[in-house]
């Protein structure tokens, strides 16, 4: 079955530089949540999108923007990245058409800021 | 605001010991209720959830966890442990409809001797 993909997995930046970060739901999955988990840490909620309009927002910090697109994939921009920021970041994708409660996570993209 | 606690940080069990992970969550009104399975360096894999009517839920891999509203907990469970199970267990809460967000507890990490 198809899973959430997630790109790119691995990211290497230096600080101040910009990193973008995509993630592609399961097919008619229509909202999309990220996270970001710190080393040794739960994983915390930035924003999510549902029908491409931001539904719910976290504690994403203002350098960071996110939107879904047309296709329900969504990118998260993050700009003049800190080491701080170094982190693996989730993507999960739900249905509320086929809710079932159930968030589906990506593999996730690990993001190193050196 | 709504929050998750789990009571061990490190929990460290012999094969075919029982294993029982405490949860509490703080949110008073109707809440879905989730168990997440982190294998080291691997995403978060679902291992059961509570929505409604019966509280002894279910999971995979021998897993189960039961609901108790008076106590606002959802601890997790399993008879008898195996090595592979070694990884972190997020306990986490789902408020506000369809479109809430998970919130994580910090996680409780597993390791089991052989």
């Amino acid at each position: 079955a198809a899973g959430v993909i997630q790109s790119p997995r691995h990211l290497i930046k230096e600080k101040r530089e910009t990193a973008t970060l995509k993630c592609y739901p399961i097919p008619r999955h229509d909202t999309v949540y990220w996270y970001q988990q710190g080393p040794g840490q739960d994983p915390q909620f930035l924003i999510s999108f549902y029908e491409k309009m931001q539904s719910d927002k976290g504690s994403i910090p203002d350098r960071f923007s996110a939107q879904q697109f047309s296709d329900y994939h969504s990118e998260l921009n993050m700009s003049s990245l800190e080491l701080g920021d170094s982190a693996l970041y989730f993507c999960a994708s739900s249905s509320l058409s086929g809710y079932t409660g159930e968030l589906f996570f990506g593999e996730g993209s690990r993001l190193t800021v050196l | 605001a709504q929050s998750v606690s789990q009571h061990n940080h490190h929990v460290i069990l012999s094969e075919a010991a029982s294993l029982e992970l405490g949860c509490n969550y703080s949110y008073g009104g109707t809440v879905n209720l989730f168990w997440y399975v982190q294998y080291p360096g691997q995403h978060l894999q679902l291992l059961l959830k509570y929505f409604s009517g019966d509280p002894l839920v279910k999971g995979i891999k021998g897993f189960e966890a039961e609901f108790i509203k008076s106590k606002f907990s959802f601890n997790l469970r399993k008879p008898s442990v195996q090595w592979s199970d070694t990884a972190e267990y997020f306990c986490a809460v789902k408020s506000g409809g369809s479109q809430g967000n998970l919130i994580f507890g910090k996680g409780t990490k597993l390791s089991v001797k052989p």
